[in-house]
């Protein structure tokens, strides 16, 4: 079976610094896909970075990357510079055909 | 480009009564489809996917249903609901294969009296 854990319900950050959301999984598969989606208060989901398992390379899309530890099943987020509009419920998401969805981490952003 | 398409966007249904929430992919053939559900301030659950029609993978055994009558189109049905049925429902879909990123509809926020 494949889990995921964020262990953080709720993070804040102040605008322009940067925060790492956490998220570990567990998987018996060699081959895998890790997720991180954004949900505003629209509710829409939004893909804000995706990781290939067989990659070392970190994957980064702007102001957001991520640390990817394979052995330790870890994939954190890193938002740097962070805006107003990243507040929202941030998941982490591990899968192939199906998907796994961490609980969610709810971030806001102080001005 | 690629849009999906979901409905109703809201729905208030009495508890036994019979449900139909439908989604549409268009601009992409030969997707891999999934609904999920959301429960308040919680993660997404996922109900059902389709690699192919008539093809459908059941994650949680409950009352509910999905079918995939055609390439694009992708429908929850239950026959009788019940008030724990009641959450955001989203449909998704993504190139088949797996890995893939999923794009997700605007949702159906059903609400189970």
């Amino acid at each position: 079976a494949q889990t995921v854990t964020q262990s953080q319900p709720e993070m804040s950050v102040q605008e322009a610094e940067t925060v790492t959301l956490s998220c570990t999984y567990d998987t018996s598969e060699s081959d895998y896909y890790l997720f991180w989606y954004k949900q505003p208060p629209s509710r829409q989901m939004i893909l804000v970075i995706r990781q290939e398992a067989y990659k070392q390379q970190n994957a980064t899309e702007n102001r957001f990357s991520v640390n990817f530890q394979k052995a330790a099943k870890s994939f954190s987020l890193k938002i740097s510079d962070s805006q107003l509009g990243d507040a929202a419920m941030y998941f982490c998401a591990l899968g192939n055909n199906d998907m796994r969805f961490g609980a969610g981490t709810r971030l806001t952003v102080k001005p | 480009s690629q849009t999906i398409h979901q409905w109703p966007a809201t729905l208030v249904q009495p508890v036994g009564s019979p449900l139909s929430l439908e989604c549409t992919v268009e601009g992409t053939s030969n997707p891999n489809l999934y609904w999920y559900r959301q429960a308040a301030g919680r993660g997404l659950q996922l109900l059902f996917y389709s690699v192919g029609i008539g093809q459908i993978s059941s994650e949680v055994p409950q009352n509910l249903s999905a079918s995939r009558p055609q390439d694009r189109q992708f429908i929850l049905s239950s026959k009788k609901l019940l008030l724990s049925d009641s959450g955001f429902y989203l449909c998704a879909w993504s190139e088949l294969g797996g890995g893939y990123e999923q794009f997700f509809g605007p949702g159906t926020r059903l609400t189970v009296l």
